[in-house]
């Protein structure tokens, strides 16, 4: 079975620093693209950006360019998420993706079940 | 680059049809074909429903229909049954290897 599954819940303090995981199985994971996707409490969704785990080519919504990083490890089939310093307002469910079917910028067929971080002092 | 615009809600009986709609500008919904559509149920992981504008994934509903003009992409269900109840979600390719959703639909099956 193609799947993503992401890592567990998170509770950081404003400007801790986070790094969230996505591991792909049943799949050639290198040769499709992972993104990932926010949603805000009651709000919906918003595309982050997205990497292709083969040579590490990385896209960037303009909204999140330079607020994460996103980054790949194709020998554990794992790609990541991360903040240098988080703020309140990076509270939300975040979801891993890939366009695995139609491949990039395809449609999201493939979702994670998704990680809440919650940020608060 | 702004979301799509999409109604908050909309609402119908079962075995009516709805259909929400979507607008962008030329430079993402009217500039590609590359318009999809996600279903929410409360809970859980967004699921594809219509990719490509109007296409439809193995396994999804017939009563689930894209269509696009213009500026503009929309989503038919038809048929509504109790299970439709989700909020719906469009996307658009805004070229530059960028892409954009909409605010998303809450749909409720009165």
């Amino acid at each position: 079975e193609v799947q993503l599954v992401q890592s567990g819940a998170e509770m950081k303090k404003p400007g801790e620093s986070l790094k969230i995981s996505c591991q792909g199985s049943g799949y050639n994971f290198p040769s499709h693209w992972v993104g990932w996707v926010r949603q805000m409490p009651g709000k919906g969704l918003e595309w982050m950006g997205i990497i292709y785990p083969a040579d590490s080519d990385t896209r960037y919504s303009p909204s999140f360019q330079g607020q994460v990083t996103i980054s790949v490890d194709k020998s554990i089939t794992t790609a990541y998420l991360q903040w240098s310093s988080l703020k309140a307002s990076d509270t939300a469910m975040y979801y891993c993706v890939s366009p695995y079917t139609s491949s990039w910028p395809g449609a999201f067929d493939i979702w994670g079940q998704g990680t809440m971080v919650t940020v608060s002092s | 680059q702004s979301a799509l615009t999409q109604p908050a809600s909309v609402s119908g009986s079962p075995g009516q049809s709805i259909t929400i709609s979507c607008t962008g500008t030329s430079s993402d919904v009217g500039g590609f074909n590359l318009v999809s559509w996600y279903q929410q149920h409360p809970g859980k992981a967004p699921k594809v429903i219509i990719y490509e504008d109007t296409k439809r994934p193995s396994g999804v509903s017939v009563r689930f229909s894209g269509s696009k003009s213009g500026n503009t992409a929309s989503l038919t269900i038809s048929g509504l049954q109790a299970e439709d109840e989700a909020d719906y979600h469009c996307c658009s390719y805004a070229g530059s290897d960028t892409l954009v959703f909409g605010g998303g639909t809450k749909l409720t099956v009165l």
